[in-house]
């Protein structure tokens, strides 16, 4: 039972375009929800989170949105760049932990020179 | 300042054995959780150990055991290993156990099981 689903396997965008990576879950008591880049051969790297009592948090070129009611959040990459190339996962917690994670299956962004 | 790394890289082990790998945090962090990511799946999370003690268990078999160290290393020992047990093991840190510190990943260890 995936409680966290990426449905995009990947996608390809062109550098300095926007990149937009989606996310749907299915517990309702999720209530922290994260994204995370990997490139090969390293670990998964922190990039932005949200709280369920928000609905936008922004970071520089990363923004998430969070909608409860459809239960869907998305990272927005703007303006895409080839480093930006990695794999990202959706990942959400119950009580606001960091440490118990529910990954989704993730994305592999490209972006093209 | 040396973020979290994991011992071995890669290990090549046969069904049935045993393995233990390792993990040091990040400095200045006193929280560890071990995660299993298999080929085309997103990391799973196995357990966490913080004061020396598992604080909470994902869904993995007795099997699957760890323990930290007082300087808050920390070892994940897989026993009666299975062709399904081979997967990339991560190790991740933090200093906190909310939201305000995000776990920092080591690269993992790539266990094969044969």
């Amino acid at each position: 039972d995936q409680q966290v689903k990426q449905n995009s396997p990947s996608l390809s965008v062109q550098e300095g375009r926007i990149s937009i990576l989606n996310c749907d879950y299915t517990n309702s008591m999720f209530d922290y929800f994260l994204w995370y880049k990997k490139y090969p051969a390293e670990g998964p790297t922190f990039l932005i989170s949200i709280s369920s009592i928000k609905d936008k948090n922004e970071d520089g070129r990363f923004t998430v949105f969070l909608n409860k009611s459809a239960k869907h959040l998305s990272l927005h990459i703007v303006p895409s760049q080839p480093g930006d190339s990695a794999v990202y996962f959706c990942a959400a917690s119950v009580g606001g932990s960091n440490y118990k994670l529910t990954f989704g299956k993730g994305t592999l962004l490209t972006v093209n020179p | 300042d040396a973020g979290v790394t994991q011992s071995p890289t890669h290990l090549i082990k046969t069904r049935g054995q045993q393995v233990t790998l390792r993990c040091s945090p990040k400095s200045g962090h006193d929280t560890v959780s071990w995660y299993q990511q298999a080929l085309g799946q997103g990391p799973q999370f196995i357990f966490q150990y913080y004061e020396e003690e598992e604080r909470q268990r994902g869904n993995f078999p007795d099997r699957f055991s760890g323990h930290q160290f007082p300087n808050y290393s920390s070892e994940l020992n897989v026993n009666a290993l299975l062709l399904g047990d081979s997967a990339l093991y991560l190790c991740a840190s933090s200093d906190d156990l909310g939201y305000n510190s995000p776990l920092h990943f080591g690269n993992g260890t790539r266990l094969t099981v044969t």
